[in-house]
């Protein structure tokens, strides 16, 4: 069954810090792998995804991810964190246009 | 502890035919509800969401409503399916807008 760990509930770095936020999957194949940011007051946004190619993929507002068949992780990072950034962020596992599976998601917090 | 409940968790429908999906919340009260679908190739859409029994806000336009009859209780509904309702309906809810976000285990929707 695919299944989803997120292993960080709460993260607090620095504004201007790098960020890295944890994912691991169990998937019996390869996966479909999303990454999904809820801010305050707003839905759920898609921050990027991976379907096949490059294992390193680019999202929005300067976010990026990387695939890592070897290690089951397809790990979130940030160079540099702005406050703006403050939010929840859910990883999740599927097949485009079908069923997903959420991690618990990871609070991020910025603090000046 | 608070958990939602979803159902159907597949469902195939004929076009035209009328749909029922329904998302229910226990051990809270006055959650923000919501329901996401996610369609090839577009990730996850923010369809509707609740404040309160009988509030409603739609994000998009579609063939779709939704209801909330009861405090803890947001139906999904149609009144004749097209093939592009296909995909995969996903509840959640929240206390509030920053609040930690909990997913249901989702409905797989096709549409012959």
């Amino acid at each position: 069954a695919q299944s989803v760990t997120q292993p960080d509930i709460h993260i607090t770095v620095s504004e201007g810090a790098s960020l890295e936020l944890r994912c691991n999957y169990s998937y019996g194949a390869t996966p479909y792998l999303f990454w999904y940011v809820q801010s305050p007051g707003q839905g759920l946004q898609l921050l990027l995804k991976y379907f096949s190619g490059d294992t390193l993929v680019q999202g929005i507002k300067g976010f990026e991810a990387e695939f890592k068949r070897s290690q089951s992780s397809f790990n979130l990072r940030k160079p540099s964190v702005h406050w703006s950034d403050a939010a929840e962020y859910f990883c999740a596992v599927g097949e485009d246009g079908n069923k997903l599976v959420f991690g618990a998601g990871t609070i991020l917090r910025v603090k000046s | 502890s608070q958990t939602i409940h979803q159902w159907p968790a597949t469902l195939v429908q004929p076009v035209g035919s009328p749909l029922s999906l329904e998302c229910t919340v226990e051990g809270t009260s006055n959650p923000n509800l919501y329901w996401y679908r996610q369609a090839a190739g577009r990730g996850l859409q923010l369809l509707f969401y609740s404040v309160g029994i009988g509030q409603i806000s739609s994000e998009v336009p579609q063939n779709l409503s939704a209801s909330r009859p009861q405090d803890r209780q947001f139906i999904l509904s149609s009144k004749k399916l097209l093939l592009s309702d296909s995909g995969f309906y996903l509840c959640a809810w929240n206390r509030g807008g920053n609040e930690k976000l909990f997913f249901g285990s989702g409905t797989q929707l096709s549409v012959l």
